[in-house]
C-alpha cells in the first residue's frame, strides 16, 4: 500500500536559519507529490506540487521542494525561516485510485 | 477568487445533539471531500463526491455520520446523535476535474461535544 512518510514529529529553527522538512514516500509509478501547510486555526494551504519535469518546484512563501527518484523523497527547504513560518507541514502523495495520502505531518516552531 | 467555505467556523454543542456542517466548494471544482483532524488520529478522510455523487464513504465512522451534494455548489456533514468522540476539525475540500488529489481546503470547522 502506498504510503507517505514524515520522519520528523516536530522541529524548531531559529529565526533567519534554513530549514528542511523530510519526506518519504512509497509508490511504484511516478508519483504526483504536494506539500502542503497548515497554520493555527487554519485549514490546508498548498503550497508547492509536483507532477513531472524539472525536480526543484518552487512554492509559494519562499518554499521549494526537491523530488529525488532515487531516495523516494520530496523535502521541503527554505534558505530562511521566518516567525510566521511556525505551523504544521504535511507532505501528501497521489495514491493508485488518484486521491490523496497525507503524511502525518511536521510541526515546526520558530525561535526568535 | 473565494476559496471553499465553510460554516460555522466554530460549533459547540451537547451529546445527542444533532450538528450540521456545511460546504461551498470552489465555483467549477467537482469532487469534494470531507476530512476529521484529531490529535489522536491525524486526518481522516470521511467521504468524497464526484458530481455530486458519493464515491467512496468507507472512512464514515459510523451510522451516525451522513453527508449530501445535493448540488454542485453545496454539501452538509450531519452528525446525530452527537457524541463527544466526535469532537474534531472537520475540512471540506474540493479538486478540478479528474484532479482529485489536487485539493483545496476549507478553514474547517472545529467542533466540540460536551
Amino acid at each position: 500500500a502506498q504510503s507517505v512518510t514524515q520522519p520528523d514529529i516536530h522541529i524548531t529553527v531559529s529565526e533567519g536559519a534554513s530549514l528542511e522538512l523530510r519526506c518519504n514516500y512509497s509508490y511504484g509509478a511516478t508519483p504526483y507529490l504536494f506539500w502542503y501547510v497548515q497554520s493555527p486555526g487554519q485549514g490546508l494551504q498548498l503550497l508547492l506540487k509536483y507532477f513531472s519535469g524539472d525536480t526543484l518546484v518552487q512554492g509559494i512563501k519562499g518554499f521549494e521542494a526537491e523530488f529525488k527518484r532515487s531516495q523516494s523523497s520530496f523535502n521541503l527547504r527554505k534558505p530562511s525561516v521566518h516567525w510566521s513560518d511556525a505551523a504544521e507541514y504535511f507532505c501528501a502523495a497521489r495514491d493508485a485510485g488518484n486521491m490523496l495520502t497525507f503524511g502525518g505531518g511536521t510541526r515546526l516552531m520558530v525561535k526568535p | 477568487d473565494a476559496g471553499v467555505i465553510q460554516s460555522p467556523r466554530h460549533e459547540v454543542t451537547e451529546m445527542g445533539q444533532e450538528v450540521t456542517l456545511r460546504c461551498k466548494p470552489i465555483s467549477g471544482h467537482n469532487s469534494l471531500f470531507w476530512y476529521r483532524q484529531t490529535m489522536m488520529r491525524g486526518l481522516e478522510l470521511l467521504i468524497y463526491f464526484n458530481n455530486n455523487v458519493p464515491i467512496d464513504d468507507s472512512g464514515m465512522p459510523e451510522d451516525r455520520f451522513s453527508a449530501k451534494m445535493p448540488n454542485a455548489s453545496f454539501s452538509t456533514l450531519k452528525i446525530q446523535p452527537s457524541e463527544p468522540r466526535d469532537s474534531a476539525v472537520y475540512f471540506c475540500a474540493s479538486s478540478p476535474g479528474t484532479r482529485a488529489y489536487e485539493q483545496y481546503f476549507g478553514p474547517g470547522t472545529r467542533l466540540t461535544v460536551t
